[in-house]
């Protein structure tokens, strides 16, 4: 029941822009980003509800393509601090329970 | 001090060992969550408990136990620790109450390493 996530890894320069793709073969609810630093605890970035509209949070943004079963991640001009794994959380009932991608290494570089 | 804690952060231990892992949270949050890390798997979901008295099986439960003391306190224990549960483990609690997103918030994680 796990979400696919591609691409695996990326690699920017700072100001580029980056898509990150999460599927499910299940019908989802929601649909949670978050993105973990090296050696750290995964951070919340935002939640796309079933039904919901694109979501942003400073310059990223994230979509819900509720026929296609899948959400987008996208980070436009991105800056150093972008740099860690983002992790998409899949959620197939409104019963707050989530099954992780395995997750995209992005490294943002100067 | 974090508002979800992990102990220990670190732990070696040899197979056949008895290992406990404890989290305990100052969120007030009913739900509680145990995940594994392992690089290129992402997070996979070992049990979660919505409350005291609700515990559930995730992905990953075989090998694996848990007590949820109170609500601030969820802990996994592994009966007899094998070298394929060296893993970072990570604890989480959420809240749905009204308003909330129900966004996941993790401890720092315990790394548990089985020689």
């Amino acid at each position: 029941q796990q979400p696919v996530q591609s691409p695996q890894a990326v690699i920017l320069r700072e100001g580029e822009d980056a898509v990150i793709n999460c599927s499910s073969s299940k019908a989802l609810y929601s649909v949670h980003w978050y993105r973990q630093k090296h050696g750290e605890a995964p951070i919340f970035l935002m939640i796309l509800l079933k039904g919901g509209e694109q979501k942003g949070h400073d310059k990223i943004s994230a979509s819900f393509n509720e026929k296609k079963q899948q959400s987008s991640l996208y980070l436009t001009a991105s800056q150093l601090s972008y740099s860690g794994t983002y992790f998409c959380g899949t959620e197939y009932n409104n019963f707050n329970k989530f099954y992780f991608g395995s997750g995209t290494k992005l490294n943002v570089k100067p | 001090d974090a508002d979800v804690t992990q102990t220990p952060r670190n732990r070696i231990t040899k197979t056949g060992k008895r290992i406990m892992l404890e989290c305990s949270q100052t969120k007030g949050h009913d739900r509680m969550y145990w995940y594994r890390q392992d690089p290129g798997l992402g997070l996979r979901l070992i049990y979660y408990s919505f409350d005291v008295k609700d515990i559930n099986k995730g992905e990953i439960s075989d090998g694996y136990s848990v007590s949820r003391q109170a609500q601030a306190k969820f802990s996994l224990s592994l009966e007899s620790a094998i070298p394929n549960q060296t893993a970072l483990y990570f604890c989480a609690t959420s809240d749905l109450g009204q308003g909330a997103t129900g966004e996941l918030f993790f401890g720092e994680g315990s790394r548990l390493t089985v020689l």
